[in-house]
């Protein structure tokens, strides 16, 4: 079975902050990749999907990349909204997510 | 764009089963592109998807709850349902409704509910 390890579990950061968020599959998984954003108390929000095509609506500071086992999540210039929770999932003919990086001020 | 709200009962007692509804706005459950699928999050275990139903009620499902788990699509309504038996405090959690372009590289989930919060507990 395959597995995604999301890093760091936890990530302090300011406004204004580049900031990468990696995930790792523990076998290749060609660019089926995505990830999405969550705020406390609400459901996730699509981002990125193909691991690098962003969803239509979200701001371009926000950038994917990767293939195989190693995919980053790149937020340029963090803004005060971009503080959540950002998970990674793996498309296939199930649903699979990693579990997740808190970005905190 | 869609709207998906769940509905049901936000206590379940042990060994019982839990039944959640999911109602669709703004766009049909007999859609050809989509798939409608539940996933839930709970603290211990995170986002953990349980399956999902295609247009053409075909269903797929976690294999760690597939034995528990029944999806149905309700074209009339408008409607997919879920039903887990046998809870255990185990299945507490956030229960969302999800409707995803396709499996593959199609399964990302593009609409999300906002999800109903299921206890189980007696």
């Amino acid at each position: 079975d395959i597995r995604l390890t999301q890093s760091p579990s936890f990530l302090s950061a300011s406004v204004g902050d580049r900031v990468t968020i990696t995930c790792r599959a523990s076998q290749g998984i060609y660019n089926n990749l995505a990830w999405y954003q969550q705020m406390p108390g609400k459901a996730p929000t699509l981002l990125i999907y193909a691991a690098s095509t962003l969803q239509t609506g979200v701001p371009s500071r926000f950038s994917g990349s990767g293939s195989g086992t190693e995919f980053t999540l790149t937020i340029t210039s963090l803004q005060p909204d971009d503080f959540a929770t950002y998970y990674c999932q793996h498309l296939n003919s199930y649903l699979l997510f990693g579990g997740g990086t808190k970005v905190e001020i | 764009q869609p709207h998906l709200q769940e509905s049901g009962p936000g206590l379940v007692k042990p060994s019982e089963t839990l039944s959640l509804v999911c109602t669709v706005s703004g766009g049909s459950t007999s859609d050809s592109s989509y798939y409608w699928g539940w996933i839930r999050q709970s603290p211990g275990r995170g986002l953990e998807w349980i399956g999902s139903i295609s247009y053409s009620g075909t269903t797929y499902m976690n294999p760690s709850l597939r034995s528990r788990v029944t999806i149905s699509e309700h074209t009339s309504k408008n409607q997919i349902s879920l039903r887990l038996k046998s809870v255990t405090a185990a299945d507490t959690a956030v229960y969302y409704c999800a409707r995803h372009p396709g499996l593959y590289g199609g399964a990302y989930v593009d609409h999300w509910g906002q999800g109903a919060l299921v206890t189980v507990s007696s």
